[in-house]
C-alpha cells in the first residue's frame, strides 16, 4: 500500500520569507502526486498535481513542487509567502486498489503559519 | 455550479443516536467519497463509490454505512454514534476515466460531536 509522510506538523515563517513543506511517499510503479490546501473552516482545494511529464509543477498562486523519483519526494516550495498562505497543506499519493480504482492516500498535513 | 454541498454543517449527537450526513454534487462526477479528518491524522477514507451503483470500504469503515442514491448524491449513515466518531466529515467527488486519478473536489465539511 502507498503511504505519505509529512514530517513537519507545523511550519512558522515570516511574511515574504521562502518556505518548503516536505513530503515523502512510498514507491510504486506509477506515481501520481498531489498537494491540497485547506483554509480555516473550509474543505480541501487542489493546489497542484504531478501526473507525468515535467517533474516541476506550478500553481497559479506561486507555489511549486518537484517530483524526485530517486528520493521519493514531492516537496512544496514558495519563494515568498503571504499572510494569506496561512493554511494546512496536505500531500497525497494515488493508490491503485484491488478493484482497479485509483484512491488518494493523504499525509497528516503541515500547518503553515505566516506572521508579519 | 454549487460544487459539492454537505448538510448539516454542524451536529451534536448523544451516544447511541443515529444520523445521516448528506452530500450532493452538480459536476456530473461519477466517483464520490467520504473522509473523516482528525487532528494529527490527516484525512482517512471511510467509504467510496467508484460509480453509480457501487460502494466499497475505505480505510476506516467500521460504524458507518453509505448509500449512493443516484449519480449526484452519496450519504453517510451512523447507526449508533460513539464518541470515537467525533470528527469533521468531508465528502468529495471526482471524474473517473481509464484509471487516471482526476482531482477530487471537496465539500465544506460537517463537524460532528458525539457526547
Amino acid at each position: 500500500a502507498q503511504s505519505v509522510t509529512q514530517l513537519d506538523s507545523q511550519v512558522p515563517v515570516f511574511e515574504e520569507a521562502p518556505v518548503e513543506l516536505r513530503c515523502n511517499y512510498s514507491s510504486s510503479v506509477s506515481v501520481y502526486l498531489f498537494w491540497y490546501v485547506q483554509y480555516p473552516n473550509q474543505g480541501l482545494q487542489l493546489l497542484l498535481k504531478y501526473l507525468s511529464g515535467s517533474t516541476l509543477v506550478e500553481s497559479i498562486n506561486g507555489f511549486e513542487a518537484e517530483f524526485n523519483k530517486s528520493q521519493t519526494s514531492f516537496h512544496l516550495r514558495k519563494p515568498s509567502v503571504h499572510i494569506s498562505d496561512t493554511a494546512e497543506y496536505f500531500c497525497a499519493v494515488s493508490e491503485l486498489g484491488n478493484t482497479g480504482f485509483q484512491k488518494l492516500v493523504f499525509g497528516t498535513g503541515t500547518r503553515l503559519l505566516v506572521s508579519p | 455550479n454549487a460544487g459539492v454541498t454537505q448538510t448539516p454543517k454542524f451536529q451534536v449527537l448523544k451516544t447511541g443516536q443515529s444520523m445521516t450526513l448528506q452530500c450532493a454534487q452538480d459536476m456530473n462526477h461519477n466517483s464520490m467519497y467520504w473522509y473523516r479528518q482528525d487532528p494529527g491524522m490527516g484525512l482517512r477514507l471511510i467509504y467510496y463509490s467508484a460509480s453509480e451503483g457501487t460502494t466499497d470500504k475505505g480505510e476506516v469503515p467500521n460504524g458507518y454505512n453509505v448509500s449512493r442514491l443516484n449519480k449526484r448524491e452519496f450519504s453517510l449513515r451512523l447507526e449508533s454514534a460513539a464518541p470515537s466518531q467525533t470528527s469533521v466529515y468531508f465528502c468529495a467527488s471526482s471524474l473517473r476515466l481509464a484509471g487516471v486519478p482526476y482531482e477530487q473536489y471537496f465539500g465544506p465539511g460537517t463537524r460532528l460531536t458525539v457526547t
